[in-house]
């Protein structure tokens, strides 16, 4: 299994603002994503981090918005940008692939 | 895409007794896993069980790949059960879809 860790754990910021997000990994991985989880909510896949290219967006979520960067094989960074109070959610890390998934500790953002 | 159904979505337990969680997936898949996500938010690992019946402890689960469900089946539960339980499926070249997760609560 993979160690994740994320970075802040928690922020309170104010809106109109950015956030950087980092994840960590204790193992070089093929594959990184990125998942929202809104209050109340399940987890909803944000982009997949490709090492050396760029992050591949699922509808509903952008490039300006949510900039992703894969400088390396353990390593990525989810801003979130120009934030709003519907920013408010948990960002998760997650590795793996065609089996199984394994989740960073995530980062608990509050919009102001 | 696949989907994912999860049920009941809300389960109030008193200790020791025992439950059954259901999650029905709408194609074949490469990959289901069971998760709990704990009160401080941190999603847990459980199962890794595309088929088949693992058992871990008071926990085990079931996956019926044939019939597109599978079980997580919680015995003796205690408080620190108390969460949300998720399910979810990767099936082909698709990201890991979650369902809408079984929030337990168990009662001393």
């Amino acid at each position: 299994s993979a160690v994740i860790s994320q970075k802040p754990s928690r922020d309170i910021c104010q809106r109109g603002t950015s956030l950087t997000i980092q994840c960590q990994v204790d193992s070089q991985v093929t594959m990184m994503f990125w998942y929202r989880q809104q209050p109340g909510q399940s987890l909803t896949l944000i982009a997949t981090a490709n090492q050396g290219s760029e992050a591949t967006y699922e509808s509903g979520f952008v490039i300006d918005k949510f900039p992703i960067s894969r400088p390396n094989l353990t390593f990525s960074t989810l801003t979130v940008s120009n934030m709003s109070p519907e920013d408010s959610s948990i960002y998760l890390c997650s590795v793996g692939g065609a089996h199984e998934q394994y989740f960073g500790p995530g980062t608990r953002l509050t919009v102001t | 895409g696949i989907q994912v159904e999860q049920s009941p979505p809300d389960l109030i337990l008193q200790e020791g007794a025992n439950s059954t969680l259901r999650c029905n997936f709408s194609d074949s898949v490469n990959n289901l896993q069971w998760f709990h996500q704990n009160p401080w938010g941190q999603l847990i690992n459980l199962f890794y069980i595309p088929s088949g019946t693992k058992q871990n402890g008071r926990l085990s689960a079931t996956t019926v790949a044939t019939e597109r469900y599978s079980l997580l089946y919680i015995s003796s539960s205690q408080t620190t059960d108390s969460g949300v339980y998720f399910c979810a499926a990767l099936s082909g070249n698709t990201p890991l879809v979650f369902g809408k997760g079984t929030r337990l609560s168990v009662i001393a």
